[in-house]
């Protein structure tokens, strides 16, 4: 099965910085791979996804990067603000028809500091 | 609608209860999930169902039951539960299986064996 690798488990910056979030998976396989958001006692929540026909993609603040040879991709997260202190949790699935849900990460506990 | 919708918030259940767990979606998914998180972990996939069967179960002990009566509705019965099986119990559907188009998670039901 699908296994994903995730680091750093805790990443401090300072607020205005900038943050990168990297993860590996192992089955060629996955072609889709998304990121979640988690605060303390809610729901994970989607905050950008790539698919494995695209290298990189963009959502304001937030870029998401695929490198399909050596599986691994990546969450950039630009001008920090206090409001992105969470969990972060990356996941990787195979879209394609086979019927599995999405593997994460053990997720990074990022910590804006003002 | 574009939310999935769990009951109830917070469940506290001794070990020789039968309780469910219930998850509704109005989005025309066809691909429902169960996902169980402890704390400052990822969540980690239990079960899936594809088009109302039962696609993916993850060696999940058979105290846990899940029924998907129709392509809205998935539970999750509960029997004889362990301490350890307090936990948060995650519902997610998407378009697909895989995580495809518009995988979406409930707010979870918070559930404690005593």
């Amino acid at each position: 099965g699908e296994n994903v690798e995730q680091h750093p488990s805790t990443l401090s910056v300072q607020e205005g910085d900038s943050a990168v979030i990297k993860c590996t998976y192992s089955d060629s396989a996955s072609n889709y791979f998304p990121w979640y958001k988690q605060e303390l006692g809610k729901r994970p929540q989607l905050i950008i996804d790539i698919r494995s026909n695209v290298g990189e993609k963009k959502d304001q603040r937030i870029a998401v990067t695929l490198n399909k040879t050596a599986k691994h991709f990546s969450l950039h997260i630009t001008e920090t603000q206090p409001e992105d202190s969470a969990v972060y949790f990356c996941a990787a699935s195979n879209s394609g028809g086979g019927a599995d849900g999405l593997t994460f990460g053990k997720g990074t506990h990022l910590i804006i500091q003002p | 609608d574009t939310e999935v919708t769990q009951t109830p918030k917070h469940l506290v259940m001794g070990m020789t209860n039968k309780k469910s767990l219930k998850c509704e979606q109005h989005m025309g998914h066809r691909a429902m999930y169960w996902y169980k998180q402890k704390a400052k972990k990822p969540p980690e996939l239990m079960f899936v169902y594809s088009y109302e069967k039962l696609s993916i179960n993850e060696s999940v002990p058979s105290r846990f039951s899940p029924e998907c009566p129709n392509s809205s509705l998935l539970n999750l019965h509960l029997h004889a539960l362990q301490p350890e099986d307090s936990a948060l119990y995650l519902c997610a559907s998407s378009q697909r299986t895989g995580g495809g188009l518009g995988y979406t998670f409930g707010s979870g039901t918070r559930l404690t064996v005593v």
